[in-house]
């Protein structure tokens, strides 16, 4: 099975400064398609997980600006441009190039 | 808009059985796969088990394989999680999920195992 390692586990950041979560996965997520099936997504508290980036880099649809995934091969990042407090949760990555598996999140906090 | 209602939790004993839905709408549920994916009181996120659209596959994860079963029924617009021999490591919240991208959550329902 593919593992998903993110960190750091927890991250505090002041209002307006940028966040940078990193994820790396035991083996490359490219897929034999070509593509790599590496996804983000928010759990804000109280609340259901929402996809916020699919295939690496790709917003989904109503997704702020701010919020932008980068990466190839085993090592990811999801980036906050200008932490707003909504932003606030925990961020999980998961990839589904080698069937399904999840990262063990970061909880994002305001300082 | 994408709607997806999950029902059917509770508690149940160690050894016993559940059966969860989730009813979707806003979309042609019978051209997507979809997931489950349950969350432990406090923990992280696990991937459950895996359907293609039209019921001829089946994926699950090795936790639940052999105990639970996926299905779904495409005129009703429905997808269900037969959960047998429960165990107190199954207590969380199931969501359902739309597609192997999981671009789509329900609000979950919350499973609870105890004696």
């Amino acid at each position: 099975d593919v593992v998903m390692t993110q960190s750091p586990l927890s991250l505090p950041v002041t209002l307006g400064q940028p966040a940078s979560i990193s994820c790396r996965s035991s083996q490359s997520l490219v897929h034999s398609d070509g593509n790599t099936y590496l996804n983000w997504f928010q759990q804000r508290p109280g609340q259901s997980p929402r996809r916020l980036i699919y295939t690496v880099s790709n917003r989904d649809s109503g997704v702020p600006d701010r919020f932008s995934g980068s990466g190839s091969g085993t090592d990811f990042t999801l980036k906050i441009s200008r932490v707003e407090a909504e932003d606030v949760g925990v961020y999980y990555c998961m990839q589904n190039t080698h069937g399904l598996t999840f990262g063990g999140g970061t909880k994002v906090e305001i300082k | 808009q994408v709607q997806l209602v999950e029902s059917g939790g509770g508690v149940v004993q160690p050894g016993g059985s559940l059966r969860l839905s989730c009813a979707a709408s806003g979309f042609t549920f019978r051209y997507y796969g979809m997931n489950w994916v349950r969350q432990a009181p406090g923990k992280g996120l696990e991937w459950v088990a895996f359907i293609r659209y039209d019921g001829s596959y089946n994926y699950y994860a090795d936790s639940v394989k052999g105990r639970f079963t996926v299905s779904r029924d495409n005129s009703k617009s429905t997808l269900y999680l037969q959960m047998n021999s429960l165990r107190a490591e199954d207590t969380a919240v199931y969501y359902c999920a739309r597609e192997w991208g999981a671009a789509y959550w329900g609000q979950g329902t919350l499973v609870t195992v105890s004696s």
